[in-house]
């Protein structure tokens, strides 16, 4: 059974670069069945979807947040990583990371739903 | 790309149904079958209910089912329970090959 856990700092000044950390237990980050997803939640809000990243290094980002998302993929450590630079308040959420199951027909397109998911960690921008 | 659009609250006595809407727009509900819905207790990391508009993953209760129609989809909780009570989210693929969340249900058992 998969499982995810966050790990990173809890508190980033503004202006700087979030870097947060999901390690995968319970099987191999190189399935050919799963993209590697993070999705915020800021206090009191609902879901945003950030990004997700294939094995092979295949990215979808959220356009919104244009080119301050970088996730990146390290299979040696069966983890992945997500970096958000030049962060403000409004960056402040509870982070998550999840896996999206893709079925073999479905898995070229970042095609399919976000099951499980890590407990979240909270990043407060603050100087 | 803009959230979908989701009532803000939802309640319901016990053993009652209920049904919660989820309307995006022809660009993403309306043309994927990648429809999901997340359950999310307060302090908890969202639980998936729902995907594929109607399909339920092993373990979650059949009082859960899933729809669509047009550029809407719903999930419906029939029978419902005290441990329903919590925030639901529906998700969509869109034709960008990006995922847009709904704004958000709170689900209330009176």
């Amino acid at each position: 059974q998969l499982q995810l856990q966050e790990s990173g700092p809890g508190l980033v000044k503004p202006s700087e670069t979030l870097s947060l950390t999901c390690t995968v237990s319970g099987g191999s980050i190189s399935s050919s069945n799963y993209y590697w997803g993070w999705i915020r939640q800021p206090p009191g809000k609902g879901l945003e979807w950030i990004g997700n990243i294939y094995y092979n290094g295949n990215r979808y980002n959220n356009p919104s947040l244009k080119s301050r998302v970088t996730i990146s993929v390290d299979t040696s450590k069966n983890e992945f990583s997500l970096k958000l630079s030049s962060v403000t308040a409004a960056d402040t959420a509870v982070y998550f990371c999840a896996s999206l199951y893709c079925s073999p027909s479905m898995c070229a397109g970042n095609r399919g739903w976000f099951d499980p998911w890590g407990q979240g960690t909270l990043v407060t921008v603050s100087s | 790309q803009s959230a979908l659009t989701q009532p803000a609250s939802v309640s319901g006595s016990p053993g009652q149904s209920i049904t919660i809407s989820c309307t995006g727009t022809s660009s993403d509900v309306g043309n994927s079958n990648l429809v999901s819905w997340y359950q999310q207790h307060p302090g908890k990391a969202p639980k998936l209910m729902i995907y594929e508009v109607s399909k339920r993953p092993s373990g979650v209760s059949n009082r859960f089912s899933g729809s669509k129609s047009g550029n809407t989809a719903s999930l419906t909780i029939s029978g419902l329970q005290a441990e329903d009570e919590a925030d639901f989210y529906c998700c969509s693929y869109t034709g960008s090959s990006t995922y847009v969340f709904g704004t958000g249900t709170k689900v209330t058992v009176l």
